[in-house]
């Protein structure tokens, strides 16, 4: 089964500083059909989670350019240019690779200094 | 726009059946490039993908290991609704609950808004 591990488990960050968040496969992450399905969600108190970024590094409708993700194979990070009070919550990688499991990261929280 | 809206009990008597129903708008539940899935979230257990239901020229279904003994994800055409069932429900299965739908690139790009289902006497 596919285990992933974020670090760090909570991040406090001053407003308009930069944010890092690492994610890390047990398994490689490139899918048969070449795609790597390692997909980044955003969750706000009491909302559901909110997706940012899919397949490694393509942001979704409506997410800021602020936000963005790279990595390849089993090492994967999220990035967040300058951090703004709206983008506190906890951030989760997520893999679709291994269909049809899904599984999350343990989720990271990301707090304003 | 596609919006999921959850319905159903927020507490379960244990050893009783959980059951949630989610309906769509904005899209179909039979689509051929779409999916439909459950996911719940706990503190002990954090976001965990429970089984999906999809429609590609036949219906299939895909569930999680640790609950696929007891659970049923179905469809409802007439109603463009999926529901969620969880027979002999414990404590342990008290979580957020949500339903979702995973598109073709493989993610979750839409999710409802959460019921928190509670199991106790």
């Amino acid at each position: 089964d596919i285990v992933l591990t974020q670090t760090p488990l909570s991040s406090a960050v001053t407003l308009g500083q930069p944010a890092s968040i690492s994610c890390r496969s047990n398994q490689s992450l490139v899918h048969s059909d070449g795609h790597t399905y390692l997909n980044w969600l955003h969750q706000r108190p009491g909302q559901p989670p909110r997706l940012l970024i899919f397949k490694i590094s393509n942001r979704f409708s409506g997410v800021p350019d602020r936000f963005s993700g790279s990595g390849a194979v089993t090492d994967f990070t999220l990035q967040i240019s300058r951090v703004e009070a709206e983008d506190v919550g906890v951030y989760y990688c997520m893999q679709e690779t291994e269909f049809p499991v899904i599984t999350f990261g343990q989720g990271t929280r990301l707090e304003i200094k | 726009q596609v919006q999921l809206q959850q319905s159903g009990p927020g507490l379960v008597k244990p050893s009783q059946t959980l059951s949630l129903t989610c309906d769509i708008s904005g899209d179909s539940v039979s689509s051929n490039i779409a999916a439909w899935i459950w996911i719940r979230q706990s503190p002990s257990r954090g976001l965990e993908w429970l089984g999906r239901t999809y429609y590609r020229s036949k219906w299939y279904n895909d569930y999680a290991v640790s609950v696929k003994s007891r659970i049923t994800v179905n469809s409802d055409t007439s109603k463009n609704e999926f529901s969620l069932q969880l027979n002999s429900v414990t404590p342990e299965d008290t979580a957020v609950y949500y339903c979702a739908r995973e598109n073709d690139v493989g993610a979750i790009d839409y999710w409802g808004q959460g019921t928190l289902v509670t199991v106790s006497s």
